[in-house]
């Protein structure tokens, strides 16, 4: 149980263009989920929290213009990099909680060129 | 404020040999979870084991088993008999008794076990 989807598993888009990455829970509702971002040998690094219904509270840094999320449903979240740069190539991973703990999603590989 | 240190950035171990992954918080809560986590080459965080900051009680599973001490605030990961499978990142995270809070993690550890 406790499964968490994420697609696309990698994505190349040209600089200029807008990526969606989707993050759905499977099997159960997920009230609260969580958007990190992963570096090259290093850790993951929290972009945002996305409840339900409303706003998604950014961590400091992170723009909201340009890293878009939306979670409509109660197992669908979305992030979509806009107007994607070279420098916005990394790993993204979507994380949902429940009863148990958090289960990830398996990760989207974006590459800018 | 919260915080997770993973004091060892790369450990590289031959075959068969244990290895022990160290894990410092610090959490002004009471009450807390304590998490580790693997990451194969693949990417994806594959779950290993979550504590309560109630239950001081080692843990054993397998070749894998968890030392937790609040008195020093540490909660260690040791693989015994470590196979190359085991090779990976490996992130100890804190959260709050909340399931709408977040995770905090450690900085990972590289686990590198030779042949």
């Amino acid at each position: 149980g406790a499964v968490v989807s994420q697609h696309p598993s990698w994505v190349i888009c040209k600089s200029g263009t807008s990526v969606k990455i989707e993050c759905r829970s499977l099997d159960f509702q997920a009230t609260t989920m969580f958007w990190y971002r992963q570096f090259p040998k290093q850790s993951l690094m929290l972009m945002a929290t996305s409840n339900e219904g409303s706003k998604a509270t950014y961590e400091q840094g992170v723009e909201k213009d340009k890293f878009l999320i939306n979670h409509a449903s109660l197992t669908l979240s979305t992030l979509t990099v806009t107007s994607a740069h070279p420098e916005d190539s990394s790993f993204y991973i979507c994380s949902a909680t429940h009863r148990d703990g958090y289960t990830f999603g398996s990760g989207t590989r974006l590459t800018v060129v | 404020a919260q915080k997770v240190t993973q004091a060892q950035t790369e450990i590289s171990v031959v075959e068969k040999e244990d290895v022990t992954l160290d894990c410092v918080y610090e959490t002004r809560d009471t009450t807390y979870y304590l998490f580790w986590y693997k990451q194969p080459p693949s990417g994806e965080l594959v779950f290993l084991i979550r504590r309560n900051s109630f239950d001081e009680q080692n843990e054993i599973s397998g070749r894998y088993s968890w030392n937790f001490q609040k008195s020093t605030s540490s909660f260690n990961f040791t693989i015994t008999a470590s196979q190359v499978v085991d090779s990976a990142v490996y992130f100890c995270a804190l959260s709050r008794m909340d399931s709408s809070y977040k995770l905090i993690f450690g900085s990972g550890t590289r686990l590198l076990v030779r042949p």
